[in-house]
């Protein structure tokens, strides 16, 4: 059983460097969304997703872009990377609107 | 979304009973959930509530009160694998977006 499958764990960038982090799941879930997770801050909800092709901000969007191509994929892209994006990411999705959300490991990334 | 708010810490003894509470805002309330997050590891489901009233499973409860916008989660019988982080999430709007409160730091000690 899968899940929710998040790449890559760790991460190293320099500022202004692009990356994608990489989220997948095999459940079927319609709704899928990221979350960056800072000490102290709990989990901020960044660009969720309610089906392929619909894709929408949540608190903390700024710096993030993200597209829904596929049910199963779910990509968090960083065009620009600041040091401010330093966190721990999670990917979550969940089967219906009163689910539980399932998340993958989590991806942590430092921006120098 | 909604504002969570839930104690920053909280310590308690192996055996004992420790209730961490939350409080939301009501408007465009769906529904409440708790999630156990240890160090290093993802969220993971512990409960849901949508009713007023209290639901136990097992060692864990939680508790809802709508009119009042308050939650709790009730923990039994503390193990040492009980410390841990413990998320409160309110589900809002038509697409029941959960929103995360800061969450509540668990220290069991012998």
């Amino acid at each position: 059983n899968a899940g929710v499958t998040q790449t890559p764990k760790f991460q190293v960038l320099k500022t202004g460097q692009s990356m994608t982090l990489q989220c997948a799941q095999d459940m079927n879930h319609e709704y899928m969304s990221w979350y960056r997770q800072d000490p102290g801050m709990g989990l901020r909800l960044i660009h969720y997703s309610v089906g392929a092709g619909i894709t929408d901000q949540g608190e903390v969007p700024n710096g993030y872009n993200v597209s829904r191509s596929t049910t199963e994929d779910f990509p968090l892209r960083l065009l620009s990377a600041a040091p401010s994006q330093t966190s721990v990411y999670f990917c979550a999705s969940r089967g219906h609107p009163q689910g539980e959300l399932f998340f993958g490991e989590g991806s942590r990334l430092t921006v120098l | 979304g909604q504002n969570i708010d839930q104690p920053t810490e909280m310590t308690a003894t192996e055996g004992a009973i420790v209730q961490i509470n939350c409080t939301y805002q009501t408007s465009g309330f769906n529904g409440l959930f708790w999630y156990q997050q240890h160090a290093g590891e993802a969220p993971t489901f512990l409960s849901y509530n949508v009713l007023d009233g209290l639901e136990e499973k097992g060692r864990f409860s939680s508790f809802l009160s709508r009119s009042k916008g308050y939650s709790y989660l009730l923990l039994k019988e503390l193990q040492m694998k009980d410390s841990a982080s413990y998320l409160c999430a309110g589900a809002s709007g038509g697409s029941y977006i959960p929103t995360f409160g800061r969450g509540t730091s668990l220290i069991v000690h012998p």
